[in-house]
Formats: structure tokens, C-alpha cells, sequence
């Protein structure tokens, strides 16, 4: 596997609490993306990074935040934790500059919210 | 809208057989298609990727067949084997000043002995 370290691995936690995501990475890889996983919809982005405090909204951002202070770390925060976000969630990194760039994803984490 | 349309949902194969993966788009600006396989409890990894300008690849047991201009492709595991059962997913990416995957659903394959 790439360098990408996701934490937690697991995590259940209350209706209208907050809960950060980290994203670790080893690579020096520019661009950084966080997608959620469900069933019947495949991958989703939820927030992505082209550098260090520089991040974008993906499809699925509402109730969702993103921070970037250091190029190996990506940090996702569930402001107010909701049960629709209940799912896994993904990191993944990729670097342009080579043709064929692909992106390289964690293990996930699997968030239940009760 | 579900912009990369993966069927089957999911697929039994008999140990040996071909398993066939069918994906199809509807965005022109896509220009590179990589198929990830992943694996209960893990992340997606690339398995193998194709460019618009080449109608087939191969690598090893793994063959993606494209077609441009019916805006489909296909992913063809050859001699398929138990260790292949896996999620498959299909995608295409575009340049929107970052690397904009889109994804398939995914098919759940299961090869039988």
C-alpha cells in the first residue's frame, strides 16, 4: 500500500456530535480527497486539496469541513454528526505529473452514527 | 445522475470462466479510465487503466475493451479465479484543476470453485 495512514479505523458516535477524520500520508503527494463509500453509489467525493490550505468542495460536501495545514495530513470534520453520514470513508491521494496518474486510497474508516 | 453507468451489480463466475464488468459514460472530457478492485475491509486499489485513444489493454488476466465512440468500456478477467472475487469499479477521470474521478457503482464478483 501507498503511505496512507486513515484514523480512526472504526467509530460510532452520537446524533449531533462533531468527529474528525485524519488522513496521514508519507508520499508528498500534492492533491489529497476524502469520498464516502455506500452501497448503490459507489465512491463520492466529499472535499479534496490541491495543497496546503488550499481545498475544494466534491459532490457530497454539505455537513462537512476540510482542513490542510501541513502537506501529509488531511483532516475531515463531521461539524454536528448526522445518520446520514453513517458510512465509510476514504482517503486517497494522487500526483499529476506522469501520465496515467491514478489516485491511492487508504483502508477507510467506518463511521456509524447513532 | 449517475455520470459512469457499472453493470452487473453483482456476478457468480465458475473457476475458470470470463467475468465481464460493463461500464458506460456520457462526459466527453473523461480521458483516462482506471478500474479499481477492492477487497472487503480494504481501500480501492488501481488494477488497470485505459486512454481514450487505445481500444484494448491487457495485462496478465485482465483485459479493459474500449469503445469510444459507443462511450463504453469493459473489463474482461480471463480464467477467473476464486482469489479474483472482489468489488470492481470502473471510472473516469477529467482535469478540473484536480484530479476528478467519477466511479461506478461497482460489481461485486464472486468466482466459485
Amino acid at each position: 500500500d501507498a503511505g496512507i495512514t486513515q484514523s480512526p479505523r472504526h467509530k460510532v458516535t452520537e446524533t449531533g456530535t462533531p468527529v474528525t477524520l485524519r488522513c496521514h500520508q508519507t508520499e508528498n503527494h500534492r492533491y489529497m480527497y476524502w469520498y464516502r463509500q455506500d452501497p448503490g453509489h459507489g465512491l463520492r467525493l466529499i472535499h479534496y486539496s490541491y495543497g496546503v490550505k488550499d481545498t475544494d468542495k466534491g459532490e457530497v460536501s454539505d455537513g462537512y469541513s476540510v482542513s490542510r495545514s501541513k502537506t501529509e495530513d488531511f483532516l475531515l470534520t463531521l461539524e454536528s454528526a448526522t445518520s446520514s453520514q453513517t458510512s465509510v470513508y476514504f482517503c486517497a491521494i494522487s500526483d499529476r505529473g506522469t501520465a496515467g496518474t491514478e489516485a491511492f486510497f487508504g483502508q477507510g474508516t467506518r463511521l456509524t452514527v447513532v | 445522475q449517475q455520470q459512469v453507468k457499472q453493470s452487473p451489480q453483482s456476478l457468480i463466475v465458475q473457476k475458470g470462466g470470463i467475468s465481464i464488468i460493463n461500464c458506460a459514460y456520457e462526459n466527453t472530457a473523461f480521458d483516462y479510465f482506471p478500474w479499481y478492485q477492492q477487497f472487503p475491509g480494504k481501500g480501492p486499489a488501481l488494477l488497470i487503466a485505459i486512454r481514450p485513444d487505445v481500444s484494448e489493454k491487457k495485462e496478465g488476466r485482465f483485459t479493459i475493451s474500449f469503445n469510444k465512440s459507443a462511450k463504453q468500456f469493459s473489463l474482461h478477467i480471463m480464467d477467473s479465479q476464486p482469489g479474483d472475487s472482489a468489488t470492481y469499479f470502473c471510472a473516469a477521470r477529467e482535469w478540473e484543476g484536480y484530479q476528478k474521478v467519477t466511479f461506478g457503482t461497482g460489481t461485486k464478483l464472486q468466482v466459485i470453485p
